[in-house]
């Protein structure tokens, strides 16, 4: 089993969808979620990062954790045509000072058509 | 744009090859990450330096290697190179050397073996 796995997609939605993006997780030890949003040919750019179980909102974005389910979501409100990209979610945690990396999912493209 | 930047943005070479990525950081930032991103494993760390000494390991094979030099660039050499290396290769950089700093990422290098 990954330790992150993510619905590849694709994810197709009308202007003004609300669109809701997931990632399981099997590493109880992460402390740390990440959503990063990824344009064609373009680097990973980090849109929300959270700490702890609940939500965090920022704008249109929505990003929820829970822990006990190991269980992240991304939620987009009135999704945009320029929202159409490849999101990431990545995690992370501070056990035993030696693991300084993110680990994520493998991205689900979506498409936002106007 | 995140401030960091890779050269080159493509490179094509053939097996059993030798190539160096380069990478400079944001202003400031003293931990660089690198990063192969494939179709079939997604985004997966590789290695990180802090402060011109390496920190953590991923998965990286013993094929490849990195250092940071005083001025903070990083450069990433891929040597014997086979097909299955073909990728992108990101760089990112954060201010300290915590896995929970925001990353920033650059624009990437993909590299074609053919």
């Amino acid at each position: 089993q990954k330790e992150v796995e993510q619905d590849p997609g694709p994810l197709s939605v009308p202007e003004g969808a609300i669109v809701s993006l997931n990632c399981t997780y099997s590493n109880s030890a992460f402390q740390y979620f990440m959503w990063y949003r990824q344009y064609s040919r373009k680097g990973p750019e980090l849109l929300m990062y959270t700490y702890s179980s609940g939500n965090k909102e920022d704008g249109r974005f929505t990003a929820q954790v829970d822990k006990s389910s190991k269980y992240i979501s991304l939620f987009i409100r009135d999704s945009q045509p320029s929202d159409s990209a490849t999101y990431l979610c990545a995690m992370s945690d501070r056990s035993g000072g030696s693991n300084y990396k993110l680990t994520f999912g493998k991205g689900t493209l979506l498409t936002v058509n106007p | 744009d995140s401030g960091v930047t890779q050269t080159p943005k493509h490179l094509i070479t053939a097996t059993g090859q030798r190539v160096t990525l380069r990478c400079s950081p944001r202003s400031g930032d003293l931990s660089v990450y690198w990063y192969q991103q494939s179709l079939d494993q997604g985004l997966q760390f590789l290695i990180q330096y802090y402060n011109g000494e390496e920190r953590a390991k991923g998965n990286i094979l013993e094929r490849f290697s990195a250092q940071q030099f005083p001025d903070l660039h990083s450069e990433l050499n891929l040597s014997s190179l086979e097909l299955g290396d073909s990728a992108l290769y990101f760089c990112a950089s954060s201010p300290r050397d915590y896995n929970t700093d925001t990353q920033y990422f650059g624009p990437g290098t993909r590299l074609t073996v053919l």
